[in-house]
């Protein structure tokens, strides 16, 4: 299978503190992607990053993307409730049609 | 902008019914579309990818035959669960991508679940 794993697989923190996700993929890659799903509905694209990038920020988030060792990482600041959700890294390829999804990981943020 | 419609939300039938599941790109035009199934607590898994105009392509162990998809036009995607039985249930998810943007994040419905009884 080439579907990327996530760890933690759950992660439960109280508001205002960071929640970081992390993700391993196995194949080349044109650029991979972070969608949120909240429960029971579709995704949510959040920010995508391409390959020859190393870090991106969009309010609250940065990502970070490690090719050499097939990495990423998705850093959520000041995490508040409505943070709640399951989060989800997803690679493409060069010339790529389809997205493959990670296992993902679900975050609860208590009040 | 780009919003993608699924119909229905959630859907109850019979077992060896069929079932539709229409995926419609509101506000603009998307050549390819992509079908997911989810199960609880699980990733998405690819199903098929839905080209506006030819067949789709399913991914290795999908059966084409029981999962119908149709991509007549450019808004428009239907997947039909045929002769559905309990273990297709499901939650479907379709995706879909804007036109000539190949590198550009996909845009998701909210979802059917499906349930059979």
């Amino acid at each position: 299978s080439q579907q990327g794993e996530e760890d933690p697989q759950a992660l439960s923190i109280q508001e205002g503190e960071n929640a970081t996700m992390n993700c391993s993929y196995k194949t080349s890659i044109n650029n991979l992607q972070w969608y949120r799903q909240n429960s029971g509905r579709g995704l949510v694209h959040l920010i995508l990053i391409r390959s020859n990038e190393r870090e991106k920020h969009s309010g609250r988030l940065r990502v970070t993307l490690d090719t050499s060792k097939k990495s990423s990482s998705l850093l959520i600041t000041a995490s508040r409730a409505a943070d709640t959700a399951s989060y989800f890294c997803a690679t493409g390829n060069t010339g790529f049609q389809k997205l493959v999804f990670g296992t993902g990981t679900r975050l609860l943020v208590s009040p | 902008g780009a919003v993608v419609s699924q119909h229905p939300s959630w859907v109850i039938c019979k077992s060896g019914t069929s079932v539709k599941i229409e995926c419609r790109s509101l506000d603009f035009q998307a050549t390819t579309m992509f079908w997911y199934r989810q199960f609880p607590k699980q990733s998405l898994m690819l199903m098929a990818t839905s080209n506006e105009g030819s067949k789709a392509t399913y991914e290795q162990g999908v059966e084409k035959d029981k999962f119908l998809i149709n991509h007549a036009s450019l808004t428009l995607s239907t997947l039909t669960v045929t002769s559905a039985h309990p273990e297709d249930s499901s939650f479907y998810i379709c995706s879909a991508r804007v036109a000539g943007e190949d590198n550009s994040p996909l845009h998701f419905g909210n979802g059917t679940r499906l349930t059979v009884t």
